[in-house]
C-alpha cells in the first residue's frame, strides 16, 4: 500500500476556510467510503475529526467538514481558529484488511 | 470513559525485539478491533496492523508482515505488539487506537493511547 498523497503546509489566517487534499487511488480513496482525517498536536496523540468521509465525532465542532470526489478526499476549516494549527492526516481502507495514512499536512494559522 | 493505557519507553539495540502493551477500559474490551500506528521523528503515522481482539485473528502491513506479532489477553483486557530484528528506522512513537467500528473495522480511530517511544541505537 502506497502512502496516500497530501500536501506538505496549508495555511490561512483567522477566521478563513482552509482545504487539505488527500489522493489515493482507486484501490483506496476511490473506492472505499471509509476515509478519516485526524488532527495531531505537537506531543500529543492523534484525535479523530472525521470518519467515515464526511462524519463528525461528538464534540469535534462543525467547522470541520469532509469530502470526497473519486480518488481524493478533503478536509475544510472553516472559521480557522489558532488552535487549528496542527499537523492532520487522512487514511483510507486500502482493501484486503489493510489501511493507509497520508503523508500528513502542517495546517498553519497565519 | 473509554482509556487506553500504554507501556512505556524502551531502547533497545539493533536487532532485538520490543513489546508494547496497551490496556483498556472503560468499554467491553473484546467489542472493538484494535489498530496499531507508529509515527517515527520527522515521519507521518504509519498504519502497522489490526487485532481483533474477540478473536485474536490479526491482519498487517505488508511492510512488517515478517516482523510483528499482535496478541492479546481478555482476562486482563491488554493488546500487545511485538516487533521483531528492530532497526535504527524503527525508532519511532508507538500508539494503539480504538476503531470505533464495534464488531466491524470501519477505519476511524476514536481512541487513543499516548504512544510508547521506542529508541532502536546501537
Amino acid at each position: 500500500q502506497s502512502a496516500l498523497t497530501q500536501p506538505p503546509s496549508a495555511s490561512g489566517s483567522p477566521g478563513q476556510s482552509v482545504t487539505i487534499s488527500c489522493t489515493g487511488t482507486s484501490r483506496d480513496v476511490g473506492t472505499y467510503n471509509y476515509v478519516s482525517w485526524y488532527q495531531q498536536h505537537p506531543g500529543k496523540a492523534p484525535k479523530l475529526m472525521i470518519y467515515e468521509v464526511t462524519k463528525r465525532p461528538s464534540g469535534v465542532p462543525d467547522r470541520f467538514s469532509g469530502s470526497k470526489s473519486g480518488n481524493t478526499a478533503s478536509l475544510t476549516v472553516s472559521g480557522l481558529q489558532a488552535e487549528d494549527e496542527a499537523d492532520y492526516y487522512c487514511s483510507s481502507y486500502a482493501g484486503t484488511n489493510k489501511g493507509v495514512f497520508g503523508g500528513g499536512t502542517k495546517l498553519i494559522v497565519l | 470513559q473509554v482509556q487506553l493505557v500504554q507501556s512505556g519507553a524502551e531502547v533497545k539495540t539493533p536487532g532485538a525485539s520490543v513489546k508494547v502493551s496497551c490496556k483498556a477500559s472503560g468499554y467491553t474490551f473484546t467489542g472493538s478491533y484494535l489498530h496499531w500506528v507508529r509515527r517515527a521523528p520527522g515521519q507521518g503515522l504509519e498504519w502497522m496492523g489490526w487485532i481483533n481482539t474477540n478473536t485474536g485473528v490479526t491482519s498487517f502491513a505488508q511492510k512488517f508482515q515478517d516482523r510483528v506479532t499482535m496478541t492479546r489477553d481478555t482476562s486482563v483486557s491488554t493488546a500487545y505488539m511485538e516487533l521483531n530484528r528492530l532497526r535504527s528506522d524503527d525508532t519511532a512513537v508507538y500508539y494503539c487506537a480504538r476503531d470505533l467500528g464495534g464488531r466491524y473495522v470501519f477505519w476511524g480511530f476514536d481512541f487513543w493511547g499516548l504512544g510508547a517511544l521506542v529508541t532502536v541505537s546501537s
